[in-house]
């Protein structure tokens, strides 16, 4: 058990849906990460916070959307949805600040991830 | 552009050989690389940190080494078990890049026999 707690295990919805993932980091732990896994594109990076602001950015669509709110917590608003978004959603926590160079040696804790499937 | 590979999608060995799963990279700088394991519907599993400048780091059974001149990274499992089956993926720090955090490889899954 990572200690990273994601939520909901499952998630089926119709296309044009919105839904929100949410995310509990590990106890003390300031950063969080989103990633989206699918078979064919592997484990993507969507974007990073940081006790509350948004640090890094990676390949996320405009229709997807999150935050970490003051008890560190974060969610993932994935809006107008398409059969493509169909995937595993991964959640990570990390001590780091994401400053340039540190997530190199910054341990990232998964979560055990939401499964998406959009009909 | 920043690609990472891993060098194949599957590898099969029998149990107490030794795994070599390769991770090569393209366009990136970095200088830490890690090594994580995923079991299938799970979340990836942090398993090893390697600097530049350390060439081989070690850990149980575990063996990764660091050449940064072939930009090359080997990850050997000695003495696999059944139980090492399972998807072993490389990941670059590239937070030097816009947008970016740790940017992972698509994996190599291994299966171990017995």
């Amino acid at each position: 058990d990572s200690g990273v707690t994601q939520t909901p295990k499952h998630l089926i919805t119709a296309t044009g849906q919105r839904v929100t993932l949410r995310c509990s980091p590990r106890s003390g732990d300031l950063s969080v990460y989103w990633y989206q896994q699918s078979l064919d594109q592997g484990l993507q990076f969507l974007i990073q916070y940081y006790n509350g602001e948004e640090r890094a950015k990676g390949n996320i669509l405009e229709r997807f959307s999150a935050q970490q709110f003051p008890d560190l917590h974060s969610e993932l608003n994935l809006s107008s949805l398409e059969l493509g978004d169909s995937a595993l959603y991964f959640c990570a926590s990390s001590v780091y600040s994401g400053l340039a160079g540190s997530a190199g040696t910054d341990t990232q804790y998964f979560g055990p991830g939401t499964r998406l499937t959009v009909l | 552009s920043q690609k990472i590979e891993q060098n194949s999608e599957a590898l099969n060995i029998q149990e107490g050989k030794t795994a070599t799963l390769t991770c090569n990279y393209t366009n990136y700088s970095p200088a830490y690389l890690q090594w994580y394991r995923q079991d299938p519907g799970r979340g990836p599993v942090f398993l090893l940190l390697i600097r530049e400048n350390e060439k081989e780091k070690r850990k149980e059974r575990l063996k990764v080494t660091f050449d940064t001149t072939l930009k090359q990274s080997l990850f050997h499992i000695t003495a696999s078990q059944p139980a090492d089956s399972a998807t072993y993926l490389c990941a670059l720090d590239a937070s030097n890049q816009a947008g970016t955090a740790l940017i992972f490889g698509k994996g190599t899954t291994l299966s171990v026999s017995s």
